[in-house]
């Protein structure tokens, strides 16, 4: 099944402890993305990337670092979370062809104490 | 610069009734344009997509939307609305001048009232 999974679901941490989100897709996807979601400011893009070692900023990247080592992975790192980083994150991936919509992953809820 | 507005944060509708969702756009070339749905607890999922072609787009779970050129609008419409349609709905852009970046709309809580 074509599908993006993201790692953990749930996600309680305190605050400066280094945590890393996995996501991970199996469609050989070029482009991949992480946004985050907040009541009222609808979806923010972290970081993406456009292909293997490509990463790019998004709108909201401070605290944030990213990887893209193998086409599949996309892990999203947080050095030293804070809790203004308390957030459901979602990690996305599609082709680089024109029209070709996101798949999403299921989302990772994240706390920061 | 690319954006999307969705101007309603709430619709209401009843069951059975009709149902409109509202985007518009701004693009500085042509538009690509998509719509996902997130039910609660759930990721976002792909509903429709308009690229090129007839301007009345057919999507996943009985809905549509329509591309106004003019109006730079790409609404979301349902004829007949259930219960279970009730979500949070996305429009969104995509880019393809060199980033190949979506850009989301602020989202429309749909609720349909039995």
């Amino acid at each position: 099944e074509a599908q993006v999974t993201q790692n953990p679901r749930y996600l309680i941490t305190v605050t400066g402890k280094k945590l890393t989100v996995t996501c991970s897709q199996n469609m050989n996807h070029e482009y991949m993305s992480w946004y985050r979601q907040d009541p009222g400011l609808g979806l923010r893009q972290i970081y993406y990337s456009m292909n293997v070692e490509v990463t790019d900023k998004g709108d909201v990247p401070e605290g944030y670092k990213v990887s893209r080592k193998e086409k599949r992975n996309f892990p999203l790192i947080l050095e030293s979370p804070s809790p203004n980083q308390t957030s459901l994150y979602f990690c996305a991936s599609s082709s680089a062809a024109q029209g070709d919509g996101y798949t999403f992953g299921s989302g990772t809820r994240l706390t920061v104490v | 610069a690319q954006s999307v507005a969705q101007p309603e944060d709430q619709v209401n509708v009843a069951e059975g009734n009709p149902l409109t969702v509202k985007c518009t756009y701004s693009v500085s070339g042509n538009p690509y344009l998509f719509w996902y749905v997130q039910y609660p607890n759930r990721g976002l999922q792909f509903l429709l997509k308009y690229i090129t072609g007839d301007n009345l787009v057919k999507g996943s779970y009985g809905f549509e939307a329509e591309f106004n050129k003019s109006q730079t609008s790409f609404h979301l419409k349902k004829p007949s609305a259930l219960v279970s349609d009730s979500a949070l709905y996305f429009c969104a852009v995509r880019d393809y001048s060199g980033t190949y970046k979506y850009i989301f709309g602020t989202g429309t809580r749909l609720k349909v009232l039995a």
